[in-house]
């Protein structure tokens, strides 16, 4: 079975900072990779996702995650945060032509703080 | 289109009540899915239908929970004899036939007191 392991549980940053969320997957056959982000008291988003084809996948807000097969990895980066990016960030799998259900990590809570 | 929605926002019941939510998802979307996320966890899947078959059922979903998608617009999850364990936030999703992403619902946050 598929496992979705997000390191950080709580991640604090500043204003215009860079931050780097990181997420790493298990699973014995090929996935497709997703982020989303969850605001207070709202439902998840879609972020961004990772299907085929380039492993730099890019959010239209400035988030982008790079997809690392070797690494089974899929870091969620932004080079500088706005307040406003202040979230839960969920990273999640689904098997690439078996199950339709999403598999999620913990989350990553992301304060960004003036 | 108005998204996914559920009703009620918030459910407060007494440990051994049944309650009863419902999904509405986006009209032309085959597929929905429900979710259980609990605090501090991501969410955790629980049933998803394509049309209104049942196609894929969690072991958390016990004989307690159940779920219908009648005539395979709207759903609702059933929780009988309900459990402090059960307090959680129900969220549902719905996405269209080959679809990658989910779009989900603000979700139900249930209270068993």
């Amino acid at each position: 079975a598929q496992s979705v392991t997000q390191l950080d549980s709580q991640v604090p940053v500043f204003e215009e900072a860079p931050v780097e969320l990181r997420c790493n997957y298990s699973s014995s056959v090929s996935v497709y990779l997703f982020w989303y982000v969850q605001y207070p008291n709202q439902g998840l988003q879609l972020l961004l996702k990772y299907l085929s084809g380039s492993t730099l996948v890019e959010s239209i807000n400035g988030f982008e995650a790079e997809f690392n097969k070797s690494q089974t990895s899929f870091h969620l980066r932004k080079p500088s945060v706005h307040i406003s990016d202040t979230a839960e960030y969920f990273c999640a799998v689904r098997l690439q032509g078996g199950s339709e259900k999403l598999v999620f990590g913990k989350g990553t809570k992301l304060t960004v703080n003036p | 289109d108005t998204g996914v929605s559920q009703n009620p926002r918030h459910k407060i019941t007494k440990r051994g009540q049944n309650v009863t939510f419902r999904c509405d998802p986006i009209s032309e979307h085959n597929r929905l899915y429900w979710y259980r996320q609990t605090l501090g966890q991501g969410p955790e899947f629980l049933t998803y239908f394509q049309n209104e078959a049942q196609l894929e059922k969690s072991r958390l979903l016990s004989d307690r929970f159940s779920a219908e998608r009648p005539k395979g617009s709207f759903s609702t999850l059933e929780i009988q004899r309900t459990e402090q364990g059960d307090s959680a936030m129900y969220l549902c999703a719905s996405s269209p036939l080959g679809g990658y992403g989910y779009t989900f619902g603000s979700g139900t946050r249930l209270t068993v007191v």
